[in-house]
């Protein structure tokens, strides 16, 4: 079993939908979480990150996390083309680890 | 203030040869890490720098090695290449321990022919 799962879709939604977009871990050890989105030919570039349980939100944006279920999501509101991208989950442990274990992404089409 | 800057963007090497990818992270960013990204297996941990000193290493054969300079630069080597090498090779840095997330390059496309 891998130590994070993710959805890789595609996922297409028309212009202006809530997409959600999810991904499990297996290994409680993971403490601190984040969200990156990728465009072709780019690199990740950072979304949101948050340490507890709960929701926290910016702007269009809201990243949602359940430690007791070992469940992340990140909510997109009134999305946008330009929202067209792979997002990666990604996790980090706690303590003197400083590997980022990603998701292997899902693929979004934001249709205009 | 600018991001972090990898080169060169694209390399094409042949089987056996060796290649030498570099990496500025953003300044005052001490933490530097690599990823190599495929896509059938996603983004893996290469290793991780703090001041010149490797904290962490991915699984990956000793054919990958790195280094980081006293000014935070960083730079990958990998020998012998494989086939398997072609990836897209990804730096990120970070102020000291990444909880607050890692600002990534646009990477370095090697290609193994």
């Amino acid at each position: 079993q891998k130590e994070v799962e993710q959805d890789p879709g595609p996922l297409s939604v028309p212009e202006g939908a809530i997409v959600s977009l999810n991904c499990t871990y297996s290994n409680s050890a993971f403490q601190y979480f984040m969200w990156y989105r990728q465009y072709s030919r780019k690199g990740p570039e950072l979304l949101m990150y948050t340490y507890s349980s709960g929701n926290k939100e910016d702007g269009r944006f809201t990243a949602q996390v359940d430690k007791s279920s070992k469940y992340i999501s990140l909510f997109i509101r009134d999305s946008q083309p330009s929202d067209s991208a792979t997002y990666l989950c990604a996790m980090l442990r706690g303590g003197s680890n400083y590997k980022l274990t990603f998701g292997k992404g899902t693929l979004l089409t934001v249709n205009p | 203030k600018a991001g972090v800057t990898q080169t060169p963007r694209y390399l094409i090497k042949t089987r056996g040869q060796q290649v030498t990818l570099s990496c500025s992270p953003i300044s005052g960013h001490r933490s530097v890490s690599w990823y190599q990204q495929t896509p059938g297996q996603g983004l893996q941990f290469l290793f991780e720098y703090f001041s010149e000193t490797q904290r962490n290493k991915g699984n990956f054969p000793g054919r990958f090695s790195g280094r980081q300079f006293s000014n935070s630069r960083s730079e990958m080597n990998v020998s012998t290449l494989e086939l398997g090498d072609s990836a897209l090779y990804l730096c990120a840095s970070s102020l000291e321990s990444g909880v607050f997330g890692y600002t990534f390059g646009s990477g370095t496309r090697l290609t193994v022919v």
